[in-house]
């Protein structure tokens, strides 16, 4: 156990639909990432949160966004599903705001969506 | 633009053997280059990570070779087991003032048989 929790671990949706993935980072982390993982796109960056506020964006779409929370949980809310957003939604943590040696990435088991 | 480009997709390996993944990357600004595990159900977790002004760094049988003129990295894996049977990533940081960029390779699947 990575220490950092994501629910639900599965999640099968139709087009169009709206779904909210949730994150608790490791206790004493301050900063949340989101990550998808596809086949063919590997591990992409989505966004960071640190201590509530962002931090940095990477490739999120529009349809997505996310927020962390003052007790430093984390969603990740995807809207007007499309097929293609089906795929694992990893959610990492860290202590600090900036990915470093000194500062490094812990995972969660990650949220498989299926968009149907 | 991948700026990771990361090879076997998958590698068969008998238990005992040497497990080679390469990565190259094409930024010269790349600071940090560590190693993520992922087993099936699970998240990657880091394994090794290496700064470009060391040339090898080992821990217990995970080595990374890493060759800053050529933008080359490797991971060997010694006397491989079937546990190690893993997807594993290469990721390469690049820092900048209070910035950062942390970019993954597509992975590669490896499987041990017995």
């Amino acid at each position: 156990d990575s220490g950092v929790t994501q629910t639900p671990k599965h999640l099968i949706t139709a087009t169009g639909q709206r779904v909210t993935l949730r994150c608790s980072p490791r206790s004493g982390d301050l900063s949340v990432y989101w990550y998808q993982q596809s086949l063919d796109q590997g591990l992409q960056f989505l966004i960071q949160y640190y201590n509530g506020e962002e931090r940095a964006k990477g490739n999120i779409l529009e349809r997505f966004s996310a927020q962390q929370f003052p007790d430093l949980h984390s969603e990740l809310n995807l809207s007007s599903l499309e097929l293609g957003d089906s795929a694992l939604y990893f959610c990492a943590s860290s202590v600090a705001g900036r990915v470093s040696g000194a500062n490094v990435l812990t995972f969660g088991a990650g949220s498989r969506l299926t968009v149907l | 633009q991948q700026q990771v480009k990361q090879s076997p997709q998958s590698l068969i390996v008998q238990k005992g053997g040497i497990s080679i993944i390469n990565c190259a990357y094409e930024n010269t600004a790349f600071d940090y280059f560590p190693w993520y595990q992922q087993f099936p159900g699970k998240g990657p977790a880091l394994l090794i990570a290496i700064r470009p002004d060391v040339s090898e760094k080992k821990e217990g049988r995970f080595t990374i070779s890493f060759n800053k003129s050529a933008k080359q990295f490797s991971l060997h894996i010694m006397d491989s087991q079937p546990g190690d049977s893993a997807t594993y990533f290469c990721a390469a940081l690049l820092s900048w003032g209070s910035n950062y960029k942390l970019t993954f390779g597509k992975g590669t699947l490896l499987t041990v048989n017995p």
